[in-house]
């Protein structure tokens, strides 16, 4: 069975400062990752997935399968960041439809 | 497109009562996920629906819990006799085609059994 684990329930940084939310993973095929962002009392949306390997609002994440991470990054932190990040895994498709694991989140304050 | 709805938003429950909280999917969109947050976890998958079929069950708990998407109308998860650990918040997802990579979520309902 897939798992994935976020070790920092929380992150404080000040603005400016880099961002690294962590994500390992564990899976015995080749999954999806994807990271997906809540902020306050807003629903749920995706952030970016490792396929795209894009770079949103500023954050990156890649997939690192010797390691099993998919950490998210950000060099200059900005206030608006501050949110709850959930690193999620699809098993991937072979089953035909996507259903996502997610790991229990991880908050980031930016303080000014 | 208002995005995917979920009511209500908060629901309160004594133990033994039924819950029934409902999701209205993405215009277009016929695939609905629904997951379940327990308190200090994760989102934990419960179960798959396409109109008029369920797909994939298997993160739901054997007994009490039912889903439904109709033809017409919203998808629906009832939960009957609450405990208190069914406290949590449940989310909707929906998606337009099997095998869509982007689930779009709505904004849950939490669920509290008194």
């Amino acid at each position: 069975a897939q798992r994935v684990t976020q070790p920092e329930k929380l992150l404080s940084v000040f603005k400016g400062a880099p961002v690294e939310l962590k994500c390992n993973y564990s899976y015995s095929g080749s999954p999806e990752l994807f990271w997906y962002v809540q902020y306050s009392r807003q629903r749920l949306q995706l952030l970016l997935r490792h396929i795209s390997r894009e770079s949103i609002k500023g954050f990156t994440a890649d997939l690192n399968k010797g390691e099993t991470s998919f950490h998210l990054k950000k060099p200059f932190a900005q206030e608006e960041d501050s949110a709850m990040y959930y690193c999620a895994l699809n098993p991937g498709l072979n089953s035909g439809y996507s259903t996502l694991t997610f790991g229990k989140g991880t908050m980031l304050l930016v303080s000014p | 497109n208002a995005g995917v709805m979920q009511n209500p938003r908060h629901l309160v429950r004594r133990r033994g009562q039924e819950a029934r909280l409902r999701c209205s999917p993405m215009k277009g969109h016929s695939h609905v996920y629904w997951y379940r947050q327990l308190p200090e976890e994760g989102l934990k998958f419960m179960v798959y629906l396409q109109k008029e079929n369920i797909i994939d069950e298997s993160g739901m708990p054997k007994e009490r819990f039912s889903a439904e998407f109709p033809k017409e109308g919203p998808s629906i998860l009832r939960i009957q006799q609450v405990v208190r650990g069914d406290s949590a918040a449940y989310f909707c997802a929906s998606s337009p085609r099997q095998g869509a990579v982007e689930a779009f979520f709505g904004q849950g309902t939490r669920l509290t059994v008194v």
